[in-house]
């Protein structure tokens, strides 16, 4: 049963350049939450993905937009990267009928922006 | 924005010892979680607490909340150098309808041998 895989695990980008990442749930999951973690820092929330919709977003801007597909995969994508966008960005998945079970997080993507 | 925070920031214990971390949020929440997160990997999943739960165990962790302070704490009994990690609060505000978990700020232990 494979769990949470992201992809790629590293990724060094130029400021003004667009990203994307890749997040693939654990099996059996619906829901995909995306989380941009700078060093030192605890996950903060960027947004969630249930039936290929947005349906939660935190403080983001919009240069960071996100897609889901029907097999539950999802896409982060970052437009006109800035330095302040290097972090590790985690994908976590979970069942959306199941409001107490817990976060599976993939090893997330470290995005170093020069 | 940050719902919770870790207090300590950093705790250093020699092996053997029990630790205690303590996270307090701001709003009211459904439940409360506790996630382990070893250097530069994704966070595991370690306990969670319903808003009308006090106590709950988990073979060395046992976890209280306290919602009348807005507080958890998660304690590690015995602790051993396996449990060097960042430690974090989760919690789950009522309004967020799908279940959007805010983390805290983390709590560094580090278990000397």
């Amino acid at each position: 049963d494979a769990g949470v895989t992201q992809s790629p695990t590293h990724l060094i980008k130029t400021r003004g350049q667009q990203v994307t990442l890749r997040c693939s749930p654990k099996s059996g999951h619906d829901t995909v939450s995306w989380y941009q973690q700078a060093l030192g820092q605890g996950p903060q929330f960027i947004f969630q993905y249930y039936e290929e919709e947005e349906r939660q977003r935190g403080n983001f801007p919009d240069r960071f937009s996100g897609h889901q597909f029907p097999n539950y995969s999802s896409e982060l994508n970052v437009n006109a990267l800035l330095l302040g966008d290097s972090a590790l960005y985690l994908c976590a998945s979970s069942f959306k009928f199941r409001g107490n079970s817990p976060l599976h997080f993939g090893n997330g993507t470290r995005l170093t922006v020069t | 924005s940050q719902q919770g925070e870790e207090d300590p920031q950093a705790l250093s214990i020699q092996e053997g010892e029990n630790a205690t971390m303590n996270c307090s949020y701001k709003t009211s929440i459904n439940n409360l979680q506790w996630y382990r997160q070893n250097s530069g990997r994704g966070l595991v999943h370690l306990i969670l607490i319903r808003s009308n739960e006090r106590e709950k165990h988990s073979g060395r962790l046992r976890v209280t909340l306290d919602t009348s302070k807005k507080s958890s704490s998660l304690l590690i009994t015995a602790s051993r150098a396996a449990d060097t990690a960042s430690y974090f609060c989760a919690t789950d505000p009522p309004t967020s309808g799908t279940y959007k978990y805010i983390f805290g700020t983390g709590t560094r232990l580090k278990v000397l041998a």
